[in-house]
């Protein structure tokens, strides 16, 4: 069964920029979340979606926002992109949500400049 | 602030040694897993251990639970240099909110 994939895998832009992220959750899954991660804030969680609702938001600007389409495959866009947007963002999938494991991808890099 | 804090930050052991790592959580649980970081990459799953279990295994891992300290600590056992990585707790709250809130971390460099 094919994992987690995230694309692109590396991305580099500008302040003021938007970015917009893929992710493709394990056939079947139907809970997909996404996270940041820094050096300095470790892990943050962003949103969690599940059959295209959004079932919570973590404290973030609403410069982030997401979705999720009918197949489960959820895309997270950046609006407005600050210095400090530069992360490592990890989507993850998994049945039914944080109950369960979650698999996650390997990571978009983005870098803002 | 995030509900799970590692201890210690890093830890460096010889192959073959045993690691041990902490975590303790601030508000009740429905589960707490534990995930494994190599490098900056994904994360991959351990473990996890629902709040009414005490103890898992899963070949030289052993994670342990506490509720009553709102602690947890993974053991690895034999450790070899593949197991050089990040580790994290990440507890689900009993507030039911579809979030894994992380830990900080606990860096494990294994000296061959």
């Amino acid at each position: 069964k094919a994992g987690v994939t995230q694309t692109p895998r590396y991305l580099i832009k500008t302040r003021g920029q938007q970015v917009t992220l893929s992710c493709s959750p394990i056939s079947g899954h139907r809970s997909v979340s996404w996270y940041q991660q820094t050096p300095g804030q470790g892990l943050q969680f962003l949103f969690e979606y599940f059959s295209e609702t959004q079932r919570n938001k973590g404290n973030f600007p609403g410069r982030f926002s997401g979705r999720q389409f009918s197949n489960s495959r959820s895309e997270m866009n950046v609006s407005t992109l600050e210095l400090g947007d530069s992360a490592l963002y990890l989507c993850a999938s998994s049945w039914g949500g944080a109950s369960e494991t979650q698999y996650f991808g390997p990571g978009t890099r983005l870098l803002v400049l | 602030s995030q509900q799970g804090e590692e201890d210690p930050q890093a830890l460096s052991i010889q192959e073959g040694e045993n690691a041990t790592m902490n975590c303790s959580y601030k508000t009740s649980i429905n589960n707490l897993q534990w995930y494994r970081q190599n490098s900056g990459r994904g994360l991959v799953h351990l473990i996890l251990i629902r709040s009414n279990e005490r103890e898992k295994h899963s070949g030289r891992l052993r994670v342990t639970l506490d509720t009553s300290k709102k602690s947890s600590s993974l053991l690895i056992t034999a450790s070899r240099a593949a197991d050089t990585a990040s580790y994290f707790c990440a507890t689900e709250t009993q507030a039911n909110d579809y979030k894994l809130s992380f830990g900080a971390g606990t860096t494990v460099t294994v000296r061959a």
